[in-house]
């Protein structure tokens, strides 16, 4: 079955620095590719998304490439701040292609101090 | 603003006790969805449902029940029968298009007593 691997955290960083969350998946097929973000007591936001390979996705300084050769879709930003501090989450739409259902990896908790 | 609003923010359970958890939509999505997050677990799938009158089991129904008689709601029961429900709770929606991304509401946590 489909699955997502991110990289465990939690992840501390001073402000300014770069940020690299990893995020691995197995599907068959085309999925879509998203990163939610999560801030304390709320609901997942949606970060960014990519529906095909090589696209790229980028919101608010984040970037992630859909990777098909490696699996990959790995999250970066060349200077966090403190107000990025927050809990991420790849995610997977379904790949029969109807992306109805996604697949979440487990969550990094990224703290950025000043 | 259009959005999904989940009601109460906090809900507390005694044993035994069936509760059940608001989850309203003004998006006119015609897919909804009731997560459960743990600590450390990320997001698993407890119903879904793409359209009214009709819900699958997602991947931990056990203990669970839902309804979908409305297209803009999709309320969650927590039922005596789930032996582990503190959690905290979130509800997402969806259009059909393949691309579009779940929209999600800010979650209900809930506590046993």
């Amino acid at each position: 079955g489909d699955s997502v691997t991110q990289m465990e955290g939690p992840v501390t960083l001073s402000e300014e620095a770069f940020l690299t969350i990893n995020c691995t998946y197995t599907a068959t097929g085309y999925p879509s590719l998203f990163w939610y973000v999560q801030y304390p007591g709320e609901g997942l936001q949606l970060l960014l998304k990519a529906t095909k390979a090589d696209d790229k996705g980028s919101n608010k300084g984040f970037e992630a490439t859909y990777r098909k050769e490696t699996t990959s879709f790995h999250l970066e930003k060349g200077s966090v701040q403190v107000s990025d501090s927050a809990v991420y989450f790849c995610a997977l739409g379904d790949s029969g292609g109807s992306n109805y259902k996604l697949t979440f990896g487990k969550g990094t908790l990224l703290t950025v101090n000043p | 603003d259009g959005g999904i609003t989940q009601s109460p923010k906090y809900l507390f359970r005694k044993e035994g006790q069936n509760v059940t958890l608001s989850c309203e939509q003004n998006l006119n999505h015609d897919a909804m969805y009731w997560y459960r997050q743990d600590p450390g677990q990320g997001l698993r799938l407890i119903y879904y449902s793409q359209i009214v009158n009709d819900f699958q089991k997602g991947d931990i129904a056990e203990g669970y029940s839902v309804s979908r008689e409305k297209k803009e709601s999709f309320p969650l029961t927590v039922t005596s029968a789930q032996k582990n429900p503190t959690a905290f709770y979130l509800c997402a929606s969806k259009i059909p298009s393949s691309n579009q991304p779940q929209h999600f509401g800010d979650g209900t946590r809930l506590s046993i007593l």
